[in-house]
């Protein structure tokens, strides 16, 4: 039921590009992008709901397949402060807005 | 405008006491969710809560573990007796159910070590 995301991690040079994938076994209601930094709580970028549109936060961009159940987080001209590492969290219709996290794709952006 | 407050921030004890995690979620927000992050297991829900009531507890690992949600603006998760694999950073969340937004916010956290 734990979605997978793809890759487990990921080194980029400042300004480079990146695509982290997440995959649900499930029907999905709603997709969530979280970004957590070393020792800090998760923080919310952005949510696809199911029939909706492709939603962006300045370089950072995310797209649901929903025939796939499959999302996509893009991640454009990546700055330093994009390091961490990014979970999905998948949601199913009628269970009350429960999210189940993929295990994490860390990100290290270099100078 | 506070976030999710969580208390104690840390917490060592020894294996078999009792362990009280406390959590304050936004004020207005009718759902809370309590998580436990570890490198083995990574992020997992353990139970949540919407209006007060909880609904799934399918997460929590056994009945050591309970929680409760006696008010909206007040919840906590006991761990009774606590064992050393007990020991991880437990987060709470809140969010505000609304038609197709579902936005959880964090807390910053508690880092349980059972010695």
């Amino acid at each position: 039921q734990q979605p997978v995301q793809s890759p487990q991690a990921v080194i980029l040079r400042e300004g480079e590009d990146a695509v982290i994938n997440c995959s649900s076994s499930k029907a999905l209601y709603s997709v969530h992008w979280y970004r957590q930094k070393h020792g800090e709580a998760p923080v919310f970028l952005m949510i696809l709901l199911k029939g909706g549109e492709q939603k962006g936060h300045e370089k950072i961009s995310a797209s649901f397949n929903e025939k796939k159940q499959q999302s996509s987080l893009y991640l454009t001209a990546s700055q330093l402060s994009y390091s961490g590492t990014y979970f999905c969290g998948t949601e199913i219709a009628n269970q009350g807005g429960k999210l189940i996290f993929g295990q994490g794709t860390e990100l290290s952006v270099k100078p | 405008d506070a976030g999710v407050i969580q208390s104690p921030r840390h917490e060592v004890t020894e294996m078999g006491q009792e362990v009280t995690l406390r959590c304050k979620p936004i004020s207005g927000h009718n759902s809370l969710f309590w998580y436990r992050q570890t490198m083995m297991r990574g992020l997992e829900l353990l139970i949540y809560f919407n209006n007060n009531v909880p609904i799934d507890d399918s997460g929590m690992p056994e009945d050591r573990f309970s929680a409760k949600m006696p008010n909206a603006s007040f919840s906590t998760l006991k761990i009774q007796p606590s064992e050393p694999r007990d020991s991880a950073v437990y987060f709470c969340a809140s969010s505000l159910r609304l038609s197709g937004s579902n936005e959880q916010f964090f807390g910053p956290g508690t880092r349980l070590t059972v010695l």
